[in-house]
């Protein structure tokens, strides 16, 4: 059981909007930013959001992070089918001075 | 742009070690402030971080999995190592290296395309 706590799917139709929660009741994280990554079958895990809501060059605007307290959600706006993916939180653990993942959520666009 | 490609033996058997090397292109493994990190999937499941290490060496590894593995780097070579003993079938994994962006982050910006390393006798 991760101490990030992610719903394990979410879905929705081309062109809505999803959002995916991560969660932790752990002092050691709740304090630090969270970042998100996309996991395509059969490839590498690539970076989506990083430091709660900032974008790597190359990621479009659909995508997008916010950050409060204990709590993190990544937001998908304009689905579309290449999207369906898993996706996974992750940030850093004081107390183990490594990193933590979420369990991952897997999004099914309709 | 710096590239990450894993490699090592495509097959393991139980008790024995897994060695993987990842080797880095396109950048000097001990430039910047950059850490490099080895995540594995196992089939079906979810990222576990396994560790990470620094180019001056000093290494941090998962508790579940610190008394078995041992993460070395070779600035000479560009090249970072995981090694994870007395492996079993609960060790079958894809293995990635990555690297981490700073220390006390968790912010991946490059991944090897990661390697399937089966356990079974």
């Amino acid at each position: 059981q991760s101490v990030l706590t992610q719903p394990p799917s979410v879905s929705g139709a081309p062109g809505q909007r999803v959002t995916i929660s991560c969660s932790t009741s752990s002092s050691n994280i709740g304090i630090k930013a969270v970042n998100w990554y996309q996991k395509l079958p059969g490839a590498a895990p690539k970076l989506l959001i990083y430091s709660n809501y900032q974008r790597p060059s190359g990621v479009p605007d659909r995508f997008s992070g916010s950050k409060s307290g204990t709590s993190a959600s990544l937001a998908i706006s304009g689905l579309q089918s290449d999207d369906e993916a898993d996706y996974y939180c992750a940030a850093w653990d004081d107390s183990l001075s490594g990193v933590v993942f979420g369990g991952g959520t897997k999004l099914t666009v309709l | 742009q710096v590239q990450l490609q894993e490699s090592g033996p495509g097959l393991v058997k139980p008790s024995q070690t897994l060695s993987l090397t990842c080797t880095v292109s396109g950048g000097s493994i001990s430039s910047g402030g950059y850490y490099w990190t080895w995540v594995r999937q196992h089939p079906g499941k979810g990222l576990e971080w396994i560790g990470c290490i620094y180019h001056s060496g000093t290494a941090y590894y998962t508790p579940s999995l610190k008394s078995r593995t041992t993460i070395s780097i070779d600035t000479t070579k560009n090249q970072v190592s995981l090694k994870l003993n007395s492996v079993t079938a609960a060790d079958t994994a894809v293995y990635y290296c990555a690297r981490g962006y700073s220390y006390g982050t968790a912010i991946y910006d490059s991944w090897g395309q990661g390697t399937l390393v089966p356990v079974s006798s």
